[in-house]
Formats: C-alpha cells, structure tokens, sequence
C-alpha cells in the first residue's frame, strides 16, 4: 500500500540557516504532493504543493523538490526564522485521489 | 473571516458516553474530512465526503459516524466513546477532492 514517511524526525537549526526537511513516498503512481505546516495549538496549514509533472516548485522563501526515480520529497525554507519553528508534513494522494496520506512530520527548532 | 469552525475546542468525555464533533465551513468547498492526530501516528482519515449527500471511509473508520447533510456541516459522531478515541480531531475541507486542503483548529477530546 502507499505510504508517506520522513526521514528525520526532528531537526534543528540555526535561525538565519536554510532548512531541509525530507520526505520519501511508495506510490510511483502518485501525481501531488503537497507540504503542511502545523504550529503547535494549531490545524495543519497548507505551504505549497507540486505536481508529478514538475521537479521543482518556488515560493516566498520555500522550495519544493521532487525526484520521482527515487520517490522523495524535499522541502527547503530559506533563512530559517523562529516563525518557521513548527511540525512539517508531506501529503500525497490516497485511495485514487479520495483522500491525502500524511507522514509523521518533522519538527524544525530554530535556535537563536 | 472565511474558515472552518470546530467546537468544542475541548472535551472530557466518560467511557460509553455518546458525542457529537461539530464541524462548519464557509468556503462552500465541496469536500470534508476528519482525521484524528495521535502522538507518533501523524494525522490519519477517519471519514471523509466528497460532496453533500455523500460520505466516504477513511484509514480508522470504526466506532465513528459522519453525515453530511448540507455542504457547509460535517458532524462526527462517536456513539459509545472508548479511551482509544482519546485523540486530537481535525475537521478539514478542500475545493475539490485532491486539492489542499483547509483545516480548523482541532478538537481535544479525552475519553475517561
């Protein structure tokens, strides 16, 4: 069956440094993706999503990367700010696109 | 402003005890969905509906009901709690299916 996993748990960074947090996914088939922010208290919040059909997406000061040969997923953030501190999820599609999968999520620190 | 709106924000519920999660939108998206978020567990489907007059099975369905009765409401029932369902909910809609989606701010419930 699918699944959607991170392979780091937790990271930590220093503020003003580039993040990266990533994502590695089973489906080939899949054809979206998209990257949740959850601050703590909070739902899940939408940052920026990619279709299978792109390898790499811009937003303000994020950046998706998608390499399909080998299924992962990246999310980068630039200059991290302690704004950024939160619980990161990748997302893709589920039961032929009924639904999304999420992983487990990272938590990002920004250190002072 | 335009969201959705859960309530309770928080529960204390005793064990066999019947319970009703509202959920409310106001963006007229067609899609709803709960999940339920579990240390660890990330977020997983609990029901989901594609549009009003029809709901779905997600990931953890059992001991859980949905209905959809109009586009904006998507109530989860749980009929006869048990310590399990001990959980943060998320209620979340979507434009479409497949599209990203939008969520509230959870509901703690604590079943004792």
């Amino acid at each position: 069956g699918e699944s959607v996993g991170l392979h780091l748990p937790t990271l930590s960074v220093q503020e003003g440094d580039n993040s990266i947090i990533n994502c590695a996914y089973s489906n080939s088939a899949s054809d979206y993706f998209i990257w949740y922010k959850q601050e703590s208290g909070k739902g899940p919040q939408f940052i920026i999503d990619i279709r299978s059909n792109m390898d790499k997406r811009q937003g303000q000061r994020v950046t998706v990367l998608l390499n399909k040969t080998v299924k992962h997923l990246s999310l980068q953030i630039a200059a991290t700010q302690p704004g950024d501190s939160a619980v990161y999820f990748c997302a893709e599609p589920y039961n032929y696109g009924q639904n999304f999968v999420f992983g487990p999520g990272t938590r990002l620190s920004v250190l002072p | 402003i335009a969201g959705i709106t859960q309530a309770p924000t928080s529960q204390i519920l005793a064990a066999g005890r019947r319970m009703t999660l509202r959920c409310t939108q106001d963006m007229r998206h067609n899609a709803m969905y709960w999940y339920r978020q579990d240390l660890g567990l990330g977020l997983r489907l609990i029901h989901y509906s594609n549009t009003a007059g029809t709901t779905g099975k997600g990931e953890v369905p059992d001991g859980y009901s949905v209905s959809r009765a109009n586009t904006d409401d998507f109530p989860l029932t749980l009929a006869s709690a048990v310590p399990s369902q001990t959980s943060v909910y998320f209620c979340a809609s979507s434009e479409t299916m497949n599209t990203e989606a939008f969520f509230g701010q959870g509901t703690r419930l604590t079943v004792v």
